[in-house]
């Protein structure tokens, strides 16, 4: 089955500053990659997603790179700001055949 | 609330208690899932309805049943669980299995 990994684990930056969050997954037949956001306390909400005929896609300060032969994706932050602090999870799926599998997450903290 | 209703959002329950979560949701999805999300393993997937039929039963142990009557509600009937089952169960649904999951706001479980 899948296994989705996510570094890293903990991440602190200065408001301001860009982030980055890296995931590796091993199932080739992945073609859904979507992004949570979970506040403290709260449910884990989409943020962004791709899918595995695009490379690049990007709202606002968030974007996602996906490397289908390397098997990787990222999540790039720019102009963080301190309410983007929260838990970050990326997962993968093979989109319509099987359910999403979590990294086990990124706390980011964006500090002012 | 995201069109995902879990309750109730707290509980508390000796080990030889049963009780049940549910979960409804009106959003049109086909699948819907149980998750277990606690510090040692966030978002633990434990089981999956698609189209009503359970499609993926995670090695969940025996003390955790669901039912999916419909495909608008999903339960998590729970007896003689043990203190290490105390965490966030979320529930989440999603038009087609692995896509574009949106999750309830969960129930906070402690076992005594």
């Amino acid at each position: 089955g899948e296994n989705v990994e996510q570094h890293p684990s903990t991440l602190s930056v200065q408001e301001g500053d860009s982030a980055v969050i890296k995931c590796t997954y091993s199932d080739s037949a992945s073609n859904y990659f979507p992004w949570y956001k979970q506040e403290l306390g709260k449910r884990p909400q989409l943020i962004i997603d791709i899918r595995s005929n695009v490379g690049e896609k990007k709202d606002q300060r968030i974007a996602v790179t996906l490397n289908k032969t390397a098997k990787h994706f990222s999540l790039h932050i720019t102009e963080t700001q301190p309410e983007d602090s929260a838990v970050y999870f990326c997962a993968a799926s093979n989109s319509g055949n099987t359910p999403l599998v979590f990294g086990k997450g990124t706390r980011l903290s964006v500090i002012a | 609330e995201t069109g995902v209703t879990q309750t109730p959002r707290h509980l508390v329950m000796g080990m030889t208690n049963k009780k049940s979560l549910k979960c409804e949701q009106h959003l049109g999805h086909n699948a819907m899932y149980w998750y277990k999300q606690s510090a040692k393993k966030p978002l633990e997937l434990m089981f999956v309805y698609n189209f009503k039929e359970q499609t993926e039963n995670n090695s969940v142990p025996s003390r955790f049943s669901p039912e999916c009557p419909n495909s608008s509600h999903l339960f998590l009937h729970l007896h003689t669980l043990q203190p290490e089952d105390s965490a966030l169960y979320l529930c989440a649904s999603s038009h087609k299995q692995g896509n574009g999951y949106t999750f309830g706001s969960g129930t906070r479980l402690t076992v005594v």
